[in-house]
């Protein structure tokens, strides 16, 4: 199973580039959600979806976009890079209904924005 | 959101039991009681999460006060590869889309060979 992955793992942006990160998952999720990391701390939340179609903001949302057009993908997009949005980025999804409560995280996406 | 604290740090020998202790005073009765870990440029890992009554798993125990405003994740035996940061997180089941996990900044922890 390749469960939850992320591309590409590393990537360098000049302010104002824009790029997309890709999330894809094979275990059919109705759940997925993008987190970022900073250095030294916690992981907290940019955008999420409940199911194709669906998406809602998180706690950090703005410069960042998102769309769910199919199950599986749930691309994040930048617009306008800037230099506070390097960090590293994970992508993670879980399966529908309450007792379903384990997130599958992908191996993360290390940014930096020059 | 209800939030947790957990020590920073915290230095445990190899093939020894570890009790990483986490605070939530403020829990509600709908919060879920997660743990993750995250080893070294890898990505978050589930290890076991709980309502109210005590769990285990593969991986780990997850012992729950009674009054559900403290938790304890048990490793039973442990091992260099247990060295992580290890998040303790509240999650309310209850409200349907809420997907927002507070990780907070974890205990971190050290296995001595």
């Amino acid at each position: 199973n390749a469960g939850v992955t992320q591309t590409p793992k590393f990537q360098v942006l000049k302010t104002g580039q824009s790029m997309t990160l890709q999330c894809a998952q094979d275990m059919n999720h109705e759940y997925m959600s993008w987190y970022r990391q900073d250095p030294g701390m916690g992981l907290r939340l940019i955008h999420y979806s409940v199911g194709a179609g669906i998406t809602d903001q998180g706690e950090v949302p703005n410069g960042y976009n998102v769309s769910r057009s199919t199950t599986e993908d749930f691309p994040l997009r930048l617009l306008s890079a800037a230099p506070s949005q390097t960090s590293v980025y994970f992508c993670a999804s879980r399966a529908d209904g309450t007792l379903n409560e384990k997130l599958f995280f992908g191996s993360g996406t290390q940014l930096s924005v020059l | 959101d209800a939030k947790t604290t957990q020590p920073n740090s915290m230095e445990s020998n190899e093939e020894e039991p570890v009790h990483l202790p986490c605070n939530h005073s403020t829990i509600s009765g709908t919060d879920y009681i997660h743990w993750y870990r995250q080893l070294p440029s890898q990505g978050p890992e589930y290890v076991i999460h709980g309502l109210t009554s005590n769990v285990n798993n593969r991986m780990a125990s997850l012992a729950i006060a009674e009054d559900r405003k403290s938790s304890t994740l048990i490793l039973h035996r442990a091992t260099l590869r247990d060295a992580a940061v290890y998040y303790c997180i509240l999650r309310d089941a209850v409200n349907f889309g809420n997907e927002k996990l507070t990780f907070g900044t974890g205990t971190r922890l050290t296995i001595i060979p």
